[in-house]
């Protein structure tokens, strides 16, 4: 699977959109890019993924540059619940066996 | 549904005993995995398990046994707790076959965590 890189750390105002950056440029053809995140010593929970297009459900969006090269996750109404850290995975799909591979991740903090 | 429930949530065991972390899921899901999470890092598969009576090794497997008896529980043993094996552990779960990969919800959904300490 090929390997994510994501800031450590970013600050977003509560009630503002919070974008966040994941770099995979090594990314093959079939794989898809996962966002997970983990609010303080909680279980991951699971938020999006995609492939190449753009991506909406009920929690955020997934935008996807063309070349596939790195992707944002947006919160488009932040708030203090929010506050977790984000993890960007890159994996094939439509394999039985899902190996997930956390990195660090980039650390959120919602601020009122 | 429940999902993923862990139990203990919390335990301290001494260098040389042994325990037994249980997991449970109650959403038919087929595959489960077991997680260490190290502070401030990512998590890292101990464990896998594909179906009842079909586990395999991920990519720290030392130090640590599982078995699936049936479809809803997936134990993890410690047999010789060494400091090493302070962690947060989580399990997890998902659903996948290829014969309705559309079905699949290719998603995993997590326990809360079990918190072990080896002093």
């Amino acid at each position: 699977d090929a390997k994510t890189t994501q800031p450590p750390s970013m600050d977003c105002a509560e009630g503002r959109a919070a974008n966040l950056p994941c770099n995979h440029s090594t990314i093959s053809g079939n794989e898809y890019v996962y966002w997970y995140r983990q609010i303080h010593s909680q279980g991951p929970q699971y938020i999006i993924h995609g492939l190449k297009n753009n991506e909406t459900n009920e929690m955020a969006s997934l935008i996807i540059t063309e070349d596939r090269k790195s992707s944002t996750l947006i919160l488009p109404h932040a708030t203090l619940r929010d506050t977790a850290v984000y993890y960007c995975i890159v994996r094939v799909r439509n394999t039985g066996f899902q190996k997930l591979v956390f990195g660090t991740g980039t650390r959120l903090l919602v601020s009122p | 549904n429940a999902g993923v429930t862990q139990t203990p949530k919390f335990r301290i065991l001494k260098i040389g005993q042994s325990m037994t972390l249980q997991c449970a899921q109650d959403m038919n899901h087929n595959y489960m995995y077991w997680y260490r999470q190290d502070p401030g890092m990512g998590l890292k598969l101990i464990y896998y398990s594909v179906g009842a009576g079909i586990t395999d090794k991920g990519e720290v497997p030392n130090g640590y046994n599982v078995s699936r008896s049936t479809t809803e529980d997936f134990p993890l043993r410690l047999e010789l707790a060494a400091p090493s094996q302070t962690s947060v552990y989580f399990c997890a779960s998902s659903y996948w076959m290829t014969s309705v990969m559309n079905r699949s919800t290719d998603t995993q959904y997590f326990g809360p965590g079990t918190r072990l300490t080896v002093l």
